[in-house]
């Protein structure tokens, strides 16, 4: 159990440039999540999967978001035409399986800031 | 939809107790805590499952009132590792977990 990883964990870009996060969840968790955190306020759920199958996207996320599994196991997160609003931390959770009961694995997050 | 947490902040010395509470407008499904410390990922307490409760580890212990709609997170004897921002996440009836307003909790030795 290596944990899950995140990579890069700081990007610093332009507004209106495009940047691409990846997120690696534990090997045998099937359920991958995305979360946007900003200073002083919890996670803010953005999107999750099942396998490749992405089931639920945040009404809160603009068209510029998007987010892939190819193959069900790592995942990306790209926000194109980045705006100065999109500074946060973005977290990557996973779990095994769709119970309630089990708890969120969590990467140690990219750190996005927009200049 | 998002929990409300209370209080914001909490400032406690080291070997004194504090109570954080979670409240929904919604039924609950379950109850999730977590902690996070100054630049690091969230991390995993506990679970509390509809009707019932579930001890974490130490001396951190929370409960589950669903006619209520809310949960409440102890800590006793609060350790200087205790500080961080709690966060509870609830689970309405689907897969995700929405986070609360999260507190702020201080230990000074």
């Amino acid at each position: 159990d290596t944990g899950v990883s995140q990579d890069p964990r700081h990007k610093i870009t332009k507004r209106g440039q495009n940047v691409t996060f990846r997120c690696d969840p534990i090997s045998e968790h099937n359920r991958l999540y995305w979360y946007r955190q900003t200073l002083g306020q919890g996670p803010e759920f953005l999107t999750y999967f099942q396998n490749e199958a992405q089931l639920e996207k945040s009404r809160l996320l603009s068209d510029r978001f998007s987010a892939e599994r190819p193959k069900g196991s790592f995942s990306t997160l790209e926000i194109q035409r980045t705006e100065q609003g999109d500074s946060a931390m973005y977290l990557c959770a996973s779990r095994r399986g769709a119970t309630t009961n089990e708890k969120l694995f969590f990467g140690s997050g990219t750190q996005l800031s927009v200049l | 939809q998002q929990p409300v947490q209370s209080p914001q902040a909490v400032i406690l010395r080291e070997g004194e107790d504090a109570v954080i509470n979670c409240s929904s407008s919604k039924a609950l499904y379950s109850v999730h805590w977590y902690r996070q410390k100054h630049g690091e990922a969230p991390v995993f307490l506990m679970i509390l499952l509809k009707g019932g409760e579930q001890k974490g580890h130490d001396k951190i212990s929370a409960s589950f009132n669903e006619k209520k709609q809310q949960s409440s997170l102890y800590l006793t004897a609060s350790q200087l590792s205790y500080s961080g921002t709690y966060f509870c996440g609830t689970v309405f009836g689907n897969e995700k977990l929405t986070f609360g307003t999260g507190t702020r909790l201080t230990i000074i030795p």
